[in-house]
């Protein structure tokens, strides 16, 4: 069954530092997509990024990249020069592609960066 | 990405009561769901909105209690029925986008007494 694995409830850190948020999945199928969202405390979810199943090639948007590798079924976030602005609730999910309607989420990540 | 409202943004409610929230779109879309996210929850799918006909509802939600409309492409509403307080949440409506992307409205927040 599909499943998404977010273990670290909560993460504070301090202005500028790097932070990674770890998301692990598992599916049967071998076409899936992984995507991550933001949640800030205003409560609208905001799509960060899609990846396919069959690019495994790592993202870097601003501060933002991704780390994608099949081998350990991860697909891990990292946040370089954390800022104030980027506390929120963060959700990794995953969609087979059997079934691309259903978004299966995991519990999030709560980031608290502080000043 | 497509634009998506969704009214009203906020809402105290009394227990038995029912409450209508409305999602737009500010462009025809095929796929439309709702989301319910409890407290300090992660998101669960409640239905998928499908024009024409019924929703099609998650297991552990029924008609009754969520109904579902969906008059056209760009428009669905959900009713939350016979409010308890453990229906206090954050709604969300989402449409499906390219390349199999679930954008979001800004949901929501529903606190029933």
């Amino acid at each position: 069954a599909q499943k998404v694995t977010q273990a670290q409830t909560e993460i504070s850190v301090v202005e500028k530092e790097d932070v990674t948020l770890d998301c692990v999945y598992e599916t049967r199928d071998t076409t899936y997509y992984l995507f991550w969202y933001k949640q800030p405390p205003s409560g609208e979810l905001v799509f960060l990024i899609r990846r396919n199943s069959f690019d495994e090639q790592n993202e870097i948007s601003g501060r933002y990249s991704w780390n994608f590798q099949k081998s350990t079924s991860s697909f891990n976030f990292t946040i370089t020069a954390s800022q104030v602005v980027d506390s929120a609730v963060y959700f990794c999910a995953l969609s087979e592609a059997r079934d691309t309607d259903k978004l299966i989420f995991g519990t999030g990540t709560r980031l608290q960066v502080f000043p | 990405s497509a634009v998506i409202s969704q009214k009203p943004s906020r809402d105290i409610c009394q227990r038995g009561t029912s409450l209508t929230i409305q999602c737009q779109v500010d462009s025809q879309v095929t796929m439309m769901f709702w989301y319910r996210q409890q407290p300090g929850q992660s998101l669960t799918l409640i239905a998928t909105a499908n024009q024409g006909s019924e929703a099609t509802y998650e297991s552990g939600f029924v008609i009754d209690k969520f109904p579902i409309s969906r008059p056209n492409l760009t428009f669905s509403t959900l009713t939350v029925s016979n409010m308890s307080p453990e229906d206090s949440s954050i709604y969300l409506c989402s449409v499906q986008g390219l390349g199999e992307t679930q954008y979001f409205g800004p949901g929501t927040r529903l606190l029933v007494l």
